[in-house]
């Protein structure tokens, strides 16, 4: 199974700071149809989770533009160019490149 | 609008079944697969199972094999989740989500509000 390691796994910031999380899968994530199928997720408290970023870089219907998401093979980043109250919270990056599935371990957005 | 309702979860004692549905409208379920997303209190994101939009494939995460059935029926747009022989570690909130399309292909792009399981005797 491909293990998916993000950092930091908690990360107080400022509103209207930047911040990033760090995502890293333990094998190439791009699949034979040439799609690397890395998605990132965030989970509001009480909330179930929503997609906000596909295959690296788009941001999904209704998604902020401060939000984006970069990276290649096996090393992806999300970014929040401000934060807002509305987005502490948990982010899991995501593979769907092959079965299972498989899910980081969270990373915890919260406000300093 | 695309909307997603899980039902049929509850407490059950371990070695148990119950079966989750999850209802679906406000897009063409026949075109779509759908997975199954499990949450343990105070965890994280545990994938569970995939079905492909016509039932002919199905995926499982290793420690359901033999033991959790994913199947549709397209006819009343319902994903459903057998689940037998259940243990406390399978203690969770359940969620179907819904599998894109084309640019949206392999993203879990619609969620639903999730049903809790309690395995516990």
């Amino acid at each position: 199974d491909i293990v998916m390691t993000q950092t930091p796994l908690s990360s107080p910031v400022t509103l209207g700071q930047p911040a990033s999380i760090s995502c890293r899968s333990s094998q190439s994530l791009v699949h034979s149809d040439g799609n690397t199928y890395l998605n990132w997720l965030q989970q509001r408290p009480g909330q179930p989770p929503r997609l906000l970023i596909y295959k690296i870089s788009n941001r999904f219907s209704g998604v902020p533009d401060r939000f984006s998401g970069s990276g290649a093979g096996t090393d992806f980043t999300l970014k929040i160019s401000r934060v807002e109250a509305e987005d502490v919270g948990v982010y899991y990056c995501t593979q769907a490149t092959q079965f299972p599935h498989t899910f980081g371990q969270g990373t915890k957005l919260e406000i300093k | 609008q695309v909307q997603l309702v899980e039902s049929g979860g509850g407490v059950v004692q371990p070695g148990g079944s119950l079966r989750l549905s999850c209802a679906a409208s406000g897009f063409t379920f026949s075109t779509h697969g759908m997975h199954w997303v499990r949450q343990a209190p105070g965890n994280g994101l545990e994938w569970v199972a995939f079905i492909r939009n016509d039932g002919t494939n199905q995926y499982y995460t290793d420690s359901v094999k033999g033991r959790f059935t994913i199947s549709r029926d397209n006819s009343r747009t319902t994903l459903y989740l057998q689940m037998n022989s259940l243990r406390p570690e399978d203690t969770a909130v359940y969620y179907c989500a819904k599998n894109g399309q084309q640019l949206l292909r392999g993203s879990l792009d619609y969620w639903g509000q999730g049903t809790l399981v309690t395995v516990s005797s």
